[in-house]
């Protein structure tokens, strides 16, 4: 079946590193690739998607690229704030074989100091 | 900008007892979705529902669940006898298509 995995975490960075969070992915049809960010006692925030190889998603500075050959979509911010502290979440929807349901890697929280 | 909403935030029920949690999808969706949370653990789908009827479940949603859209608005998840490990966040989705949005939740604690 589908399934999504994102590195271990916590992350803990200090204000304008660099950030890399790692998702590998394996399905069975063309799946669409998103990431959602859960903010403290928030729900789930679309944060950027990529619908087919070679797109790169991008919003608030932060980018992936759908890498059909590595079956990859790593999260990158080239300098990140406090205000990004939150657990990442890397999800696929594979529309081939399931109707809507999106399946989602474990997440990965992020802590960034001043 | 339009959003998912749900209702309660938080419900605190007692081993046994139905509860029923809301949720409000953006007016313009057609697909609606529920998925639950245990703390610590991945967000994992239970139901997805397109045209009044379930398309598709996960081996979660047993009998003891049950969804619906009793108007034009609204989309329920009902649990009709809840046990200790139902005690998660519940999330609402919808989508007009493939992206889907997500309400704040409901953090559900049985007793």
């Amino acid at each position: 079946g589908d399934s999504v995995t994102q590195m271990e975490g916590p992350v803990t960075l200090s204000e304008e590193a660099f950030l890399t969070i790692n998702c590998t992915y394996t399905a069975t049809g063309y799946p669409s690739l998103f990431w959602y960010v859960q903010y403290p006692g928030e729900g789930l925030q679309l944060l950027l998607k990529a619908t087919k190889a070679d797109d790169k998603g991008s919003n608030k500075g932060f980018e992936a690229t759908y890498r059909k050959e590595t079956t990859s979509f790593h999260l990158e911010k080239g300098s990140v704030q406090v205000s990004d502290s939150a657990v990442y979440f890397c999800a696929l929807y594979d529309g081939g074989t399931s109707y809507g349901k999106l399946t989602f890697g474990q997440g990965t929280i992020l802590t960034v100091h001043p | 900008e339009p959003e998912v909403t749900q209702t309660p935030s938080h419900q605190v029920t007692q081993m046994g007892q139905e509860v029923i949690l809301r949720c409000v999808p953006i007016s313009n969706h057609l697909y609606f979705y529920w998925y639950r949370q245990i703390l610590g653990q991945k967000v994992e789908f239970l139901v997805s529902f397109y045209n009044n009827e379930i398309s598709e479940k996960s081996e979660i949603f047993d009998d003891q669940f049950s969804v619906e859209r009793p108007d034009g608005s609204n989309f329920t998840l009902k649990i009709r006898s809840t046990k200790l490990e139902d005690s998660a966040m519940y999330f609402c989705a919808s989508s007009e298509l493939e992206t889907q949005y997500f309400g704040p939740g409901t953090r559900l604690l049985v007793l």
